[in-house]
């Protein structure tokens, strides 16, 4: 496919579980960033990669958060210690190292609903 | 604090009328300016951009206007169509790449035919 996908599309998970959330870009794309959209809310921004400079975690919530990107293409978000307050859709979403106005691709997203 | 801002959570509109889509800003670093249309269960889609040296940037029956000196922009459908019937993101960044998009939190288009 030639867009950006993420697995899984769904997870349900306990309290204090490890969950681990997938994406790979769009091939070609050397920027990837996460995002996240809790209900009723905007999506806030969590992480950014760009080729093999150090990544920006400006925006995780917490250490419980983490991410990485492996051989400059796919990444895995991982959240340790689930709580019910990251209960979320998780997006991806991946671009060209310049663009004319910072548009990113999208992926469908990973519901992440925490019990 | 929202740095991008779209208080109407959501609007009704009749087929073949004008839907118009407002949001505003606080940040006087953004100079790009980005709106995405997303369908439940998949994600967002980009739908047109304006930088902040235009005012005005049209694409089909899509039209996005800029006003810097009142830090607002609205996007214009014409005519609507119930497939637009979606939520409509605008975003906003301070740079045309490698830095994270600044989202409001959506309004719900519904278009009634």
């Amino acid at each position: 496919g030639a867009g950006v996908s993420q697995s899984p599309s769904n997870k349900v998970t306990e309290k204090g579980k490890d969950v681990e959330l997938r994406c790979d870009p769009i091939s070609g794309h050397t920027a990837l960033y996460w995002y996240r959209q809790s209900l009723g809310q905007g999506l806030e921004f969590l992480i950014y990669f760009q080729g093999n400079s150090a990544p920006d975690k400006s925006g995780l919530p917490s250490d419980r958060f983490s991410a990485e990107r492996t051989g400059g293409s796919v990444s895995t978000l991982t959240i340790q210690r689930t709580q019910q307050e990251d209960s979320a859709v998780y997006l991806c979403a991946s671009s060209l190292v310049r663009t004319a106005n910072n548009e990113q691709f999208f992926g469908p997203g990973t519901r992440l609903t925490v019990l | 604090d929202q740095q991008v801002k779209q208080n109407s959570p959501s609007l009704s509109v009749q087929e073949g009328r004008i839907s118009i889509l407002n949001c505003d800003y606080t940040n006087s670093m953004f100079d790009y300016f980005l709106w995405y249309k997303k369908y439940p269960a998949e994600g967002p889609t980009f739908l047109i951009s304006i930088s902040s040296i235009k005012d005005k940037n049209e694409d089909g029956r899509f039209t996005v206007f800029l006003n810097k000196s009142a830090k607002h922009l609205s996007l214009h459908i014409v005519p609507s169509q119930p497939g637009d019937s979606a939520v409509y993101f605008c975003a906003a960044s301070d740079l045309p790449a490698g830095t994270a998009l600044i989202f409001g939190k959506g309004t719900t288009l519904s278009v009634s035919s």
